[in-house]
């Protein structure tokens, strides 16, 4: 299967400072990524579809300027938590989907966030 | 848009004894189920999915059942062991937009 590299796995930061997150394919293009969040003993929420060369696109209740998405080439998007604050603590997943296809997508192995 | 119902949110069985994880979801368009299994800390791994043109599919001891009149798919896992406890998660969508996730099974297999 197609490969999902993210990084960091995990990172602590400080209070009010901003954190960088990865997401690349390996071995594929990926015109559209995906960034999901999941809190300890709850589902993946979609956070946003991150689209190549042009803007991500947020769901409901996502802050679009204190989460913001690159997607600067086929093969990876970033994720920039700015001014992150405890309740931002939490395991962030990205996922992307072969070019063409419809179904599977592959998963990064997601980036643990805790913020003091 | 798409919504995922799944039950039960934890499961609990003997091994050896089969479990079944059921979901509802409400988007008739949808036409791609996928089940992932998610060990603690871990990606999600996909063990088997579903297109809607198929009623049912089967892997080994792990299968799935679609039933798009009622809009609801099911995973079964039959002769459990303990390397199948984990929590799992089905997912419907439809083409190449996004993946809606139900709420998730935490399933313990007790010796």
């Amino acid at each position: 299967g197609a490969v999902v590299s993210q990084h960091p796995s995990w990172v602590i930061c400080k209070s009010g400072t901003s954190v960088k997150i990865e997401c690349r394919s390996l071995d594929f293009q990926a015109t559209t990524m995906f960034w999901y969040r999941q809190f300890p003993k709850q589902s993946l929420m979609l956070m946003a579809t991150s689209n190549e060369g042009s803007k991500a696109t947020y769901e409901q209740g996502v802050e679009k300027d204190k989460f913001l998405i690159n997607h600067a080439s086929l093969t990876l998007s970033t994720l920039t938590v700015t001014s992150a604050h405890p309740e931002d603590s939490s395991f962030y997943i990205c996922s992307a989907r072969l070019e063409g296809a419809s179904g599977e997508l592959f998963f990064g192995e997601g980036s643990r966030l805790t913020v003091l | 848009g798409e919504n995922v119902e799944q039950h039960p949110s934890t499961l609990s069985v003997q091994e050896g004894d089969s479990a079944v994880i059921k979901c509802t979801y409400s988007d008739s368009a949808s036409n791609y189920f996928p089940w992932y299994k998610q060990e603690l800390g871990k990606r999600p791994q996909l063990i088997i999915d579903i297109r809607s043109n198929v009623g049912e599919k089967k892997d080994q001891r792990i299968a799935v059942t679609l039933n798009k009149t009622a809009k609801h798919f099911s995973l079964h896992i039959t002769e459990t062991q303990p390397e199948d406890s984990a929590v799992y998660f089905c997912a419907a969508t439809q083409g190449a937009q996004k993946l809606v996730f139900g709420q998730g099974t935490r399933l313990t297999i007790n010796p």
